[in-house]
């Protein structure tokens, strides 16, 4: 079963730039995740789709921050304009309800941004 | 507020010594707690997931425990590897079905030196 693809996995923009990231999420999981992870720190939940539906979007920066899943399959992520702030690993993740009733998540290996 | 605090910070073994990883939590609606493995340059990884009626859960040399009383759970790692290096996140499950928050510690990061 292939897992979580992410690309790119390194990104080196300067403050101002616009930078998008996208994610292939495990085929048949209907739910998926965009994580902002700052160094030394755990993920954050930036956004939390359900099919092509948003369940969650409370910590996105809406204001520079967008997010979609057109079909309910692939997402990106876009950030427009970048801040120095926004430097970190960018995780997408799918999970689907398993056999024992959890909603086991998948991760990929993240995007990491350097905003200069 | 839910928080999810894990300690220590950091810490630095002898390959084939044994550790234990700290996780408190004051989180509402409790549903359940899990503990990630994250490699350095990789997403976290599952290593186990626990309900409040479940006291402990091994996953090969990983155990972790759940004490719902006192709001604590610990990640314990027999004979440590050097693959064993790595951060572990404690992540706890708030809601009472439907949509789930997931709130996540800051990591413990684990060395193992040989």
């Amino acid at each position: 079963e292939a897992g979580v693809a992410q690309s790119p996995r390194y990104k080196i923009i300067e403050k101002r730039q616009s930078v998008a990231f996208w994610c292939n999420p495990i085929s048949g999981h209907a739910t998926l995740y965009w994580y902002q992870q700052i160094l030394g720190q755990g993920p954050k939940l930036l956004i939390q789709f359900q099919n092509n539906g948003v369940v969650d979007d409370s910590q996105l920066p809406k204001d520079r921050f967008s997010a979609e899943r057109l079909k309910g399959v692939d997402s990106t992520l876009k950030i427009q304009p970048a801040k120095l702030e926004d430097s970190a690993v960018y995780l997408c993740a799918s999970s689907a309800r398993g056999t024992s009733g959890f909603d086991t998540q998948y991760f990929g290996p993240g995007t990491r941004l350097t905003v200069l | 507020k839910n928080q999810v605090e894990q300690s220590p910070q950091s810490l630095i073994i002898l390959e084939g010594k044994n550790c234990t990883l700290q996780c408190n939590y004051t989180v509402s609606p409790f549903s359940n707690l899990r503990w990630y493995k994250q490699d350095t340059g990789r997403g976290p990884v599952s290593l186990t997931i626990m309900t409040f009626s479940e006291n402990t859960k091994s996953n090969g040399r990983y155990t972790a425990t759940l004490d719902a009383d006192t709001k604590q759970s610990s990640l314990h790692i027999t004979a440590s590897q050097l693959s064993d290096s790595a951060s572990y996140i404690c992540v706890v499950s708030a809601g009472s079905g439907g949509y789930n928050k997931l709130i996540f510690g800051a990591g413990t990061r684990l060395a193992v030196h040989p």
